[in-house]
């Protein structure tokens, strides 16, 4: 059974441009959960996706923008990079709207914005 | 709030030492969860233990104990006879509903 699947593993891109990030969620699960991991620091919440729309947002701005499809998927949009965007980020799926029932963990996509 | 403090940035130890790893939690819910992460190098976050703010009994897996104490707002973390493979980043975590608060993470070492 196929846990969480993140793509890319790793990334460069200019200050300035666009990225997007992929995540499929373990078989089952329908919800979809993104972190960001600055080097040397504990996962920041971002956003979570319920139903193919947005049900919690983190501390972070307008630039970073999700999408869930009808299979559970999701995508992280991060316009207009910066160099400070530079981090590890991690999806998490569980079968409930929250974690309280256990986070399932992708391996992440570590950004690097140069 | 939810705030989470692990005070220790990084441990060392010599296998087969026990070694506690401290976690400390702020919130005004009394309904919570708390849980312990480990991040090996490759970067995956792997669930240890889940521990609801209604059970404070302590929880014994392996070489792996957890205490929880609601009086200090503390959730501890010891392992007994480390072992290199145990060496990783140890996340201790907050949820009160929708998303996780994490510590800053306890960077452990064993050496052989």
């Amino acid at each position: 059974d196929a846990g969480v699947t993140q793509s890319p593993t790793h990334l460069i891109k200019t200050r300035g441009q666009q990225v997007t990030l992929r995540c499929s969620p373990k078989s089952g699960h329908d919800t979809v959960s993104w972190y960001q991991q600055a080097l040397g620091q504990g996962p920041q919440f971002i956003f979570q996706y319920y139903e193919e729309e947005e049900r919690q947002r983190g501390n972070f701005p307008d630039r970073f923008s999700g999408h869930q499809f009808p299979n559970y998927s999701s995508e992280l949009n991060v316009n207009a990079l910066l160099l400070g965007d530079s981090a590890l980020y991690l999806c998490a799926s569980s079968s409930d709207r929250g974690p309280n029932y256990g986070y399932t963990f992708g391996s992440g996509t570590r950004l690097t914005v140069v | 709030a939810q705030k989470v403090t692990q005070a220790q940035t990084e441990i060392s130890v010599v296998e087969k030492e026990d070694v506690t790893l401290d976690c400390v939690y702020e919130t005004r819910d009394t309904t919570y969860y708390l849980f312990w992460y480990k991040q090996p190098p490759s970067g995956e976050l792997v669930f240890l233990i889940r521990r609801n703010s209604f059970d404070e009994q302590n929880e014994i897996s392996g070489r792996y104990s957890w205490n929880f104490q609601k009086s200090t707002s503390s959730f501890n973390f010891t392992i007994t006879a480390s072992q290199v493979v145990d060496s990783a980043v140890y996340f201790c975590a907050l949820s009160e509903d929708t998303d996780m608060r994490f510590g800053a993470g306890t960077r452990l070492t064993v050496k052989p």
